[in-house]
């Protein structure tokens, strides 16, 4: 069956600090995977896609960017982290449908 | 673009009782899911449905699609204090390589 690894689980980083969280599947080839950023509890805002290796669409123009180096590894990155990218983020892969999600990596920019 | 709308925004109930949540679009979807979010964790699926009328079941839960493919319910019946969370849900449009969109979720809080 396919599992998705999310790590790390929380991450306090301070202002100005880069950022790089990793998301990884295993189970399935050539998934299509997401990032989500959820703030306060509520919904989710889709930050970037791929379809592939190199593949990477983003859907907000945002702090941050997104690599896929590898069939199952999403990356999220950023070289200058600011207040406003804490949050709540999430990877996800998705079926032919449905999505799937890690367990998700709270961050908080200090 | 496609939106789902999910209201309220948070529902209080009184345990052993039942809820209902819905799920509504102006345009057209292919395939509805339903999620429920515990704090501090992703969203997990609980149910998802492909065609228009469909009813399922997932032990208290039951969710359906609705026959315009714009709606769908999420029911909970007999409410138990881990029902709380978000619930949220989701659904794919028509066309090739749809989207996923998701609604801004329902938190559920259950009283004992």
């Amino acid at each position: 069956s396919q599992t998705i690894h999310q790590w790390p689980a929380t991450l306090v980083q301070p202002v100005g600090s880069p950022l790089s969280l990793e998301c990884t599947v295993e189970g399935t080839s050539n998934p299509n995977l997401y990032w989500y950023r959820q703030a306060a509890g509520r919904g989710l805002q889709l930050l970037f896609y791929s379809v592939g290796i190199g593949q990477i669409s983003s859907e907000v123009p945002q702090n941050l960017s997104a690599s896929r180096p590898q069939d199952r590894q999403f990356i999220l990155s950023s070289k200058k982290l600011l207040l406003s990218d804490s949050g709540f983020y999430l990877c996800a892969w998705r079926g032919i449908a449905e999505a799937f999600f890690g367990q998700g990596t709270r961050l908080t920019v200090v | 673009g496609q939106q789902l709308n999910q209201s309220p925004q948070s529902m209080f109930i009184q345990e052993g009782e039942d809820v209902s949540m819905n799920c509504t679009s102006s345009s057209i979807f292919n395939t509805w899911l339903w999620y429920k979010q515990d704090p501090g964790e992703g969203p997990v699926l609980l149910i998802a449905l492909y065609k228009a009328g469909e009813l399922t079941s997932n032990g208290r839960l039951t969710a359906q699609f609705g026959i315009t493919r714009k709606d769908s319910f999420l029911n909970i019946s007999a409410s138990i204090p881990s029902d709380v969370g978000i619930y949220f849900c989701a659904g794919t449009g028509t066309g090739a390589n749809s989207k996923l969109t998701f609604g801004k979720g329902i938190t559920l809080s259950v009283r004992p």
